[in-house]
């Protein structure tokens, strides 16, 4: 596509339910990011996939966070159990090979809110 | 830790006001930094970066300077418009995987 493709753009769910949030990054964009971010605190880096190597998942708050990327290109971010204070807007960005100066795409975002 | 610290918004400004948003980072080595925008209802985009101290990053009229010395690479554009509002975010390059840490955003809001 032409670029970041998120979905769903919105999702609610009830405290303790599963989510899993897609992303779609430009087609032949070997690095995928997932950040987070939440009311008032700015964004939070999640996990970072780079071609066929292990991701880095540094910054994925706790177990119940899980992230796929499956055949290299689409990505599933996976939150299990979920807690009110997972409610966040959850972006996606892409670059083509993870480089140093590499620019990156961001999709628009799933903003999650967990009732 | 690296980190990156961004002047409180909201900061709400006339139509061709001068335009200072701060932004001072903690870091190991010598980063990258950017300034990223995210106009209402749209993803986030690259705004201007600079990639070593005494660089000046530009776009759109605005305009940011690594300074190495004060640790700063404050945003600046000398007359905003209504369609600037959005919220602004400084950013640091963590390591070459791309990892950026941000800082907490500052919401623009330009009146007419």
């Amino acid at each position: 596509g032409a670029g970041v493709s998120q979905s769903p753009s919105n999702k609610v769910t009830e405290k303790g339910k599963d989510v899993e949030l897609r992303c779609d990054p430009i087609s032949g964009h070997t690095a995928l990011y997932w950040y987070r971010q939440s009311l008032g605190q700015g964004l939070e880096f999640l996990i970072y996939f780079q071609g066929n190597s292990a991701p880095d998942k540094s910054g994925l708050p706790s177990d119940r966070f899980s992230a796929e990327r499956t055949g290299g290109s689409v990505s599933t971010l996976t939150i299990q159990r979920t807690q009110q204070e997972d409610s966040a807007v959850y972006l996606c960005a892409s670059s083509l090979n993870g480089g140093l100066r590499e620019k990156l795409f961001f999709g628009s975002g799933t903003q999650l809110s967990v009732l | 830790g690296d980190s990156v610290t961004q002047m409180e918004g909201p900061v709400t400004l006339s139509e061709e006001a001068f335009l200072t948003i701060n932004c001072t980072y903690t870091a190991t080595g010598y980063p990258s930094l950017f300034w990223y925008v995210q106009y209402p209802g749209e993803g986030l985009q690259l705004l201007l970066k600079a990639t070593k101290a005494d660089d000046k990053g530009s776009n759109k009229g605005f305009e940011a300077t690594y300074r190495k010395e004060t640790t700063s690479f404050h945003l600046e554009k000398g007359s905003v418009q209504v369609s600037d509002s959005a919220v602004y975010f400084c950013a640091l390059l963590y390591n070459q995987g791309g990892k950026l840490i941000f800082g907490q955003g500052t919401e623009l809001s330009v009146k007419p």
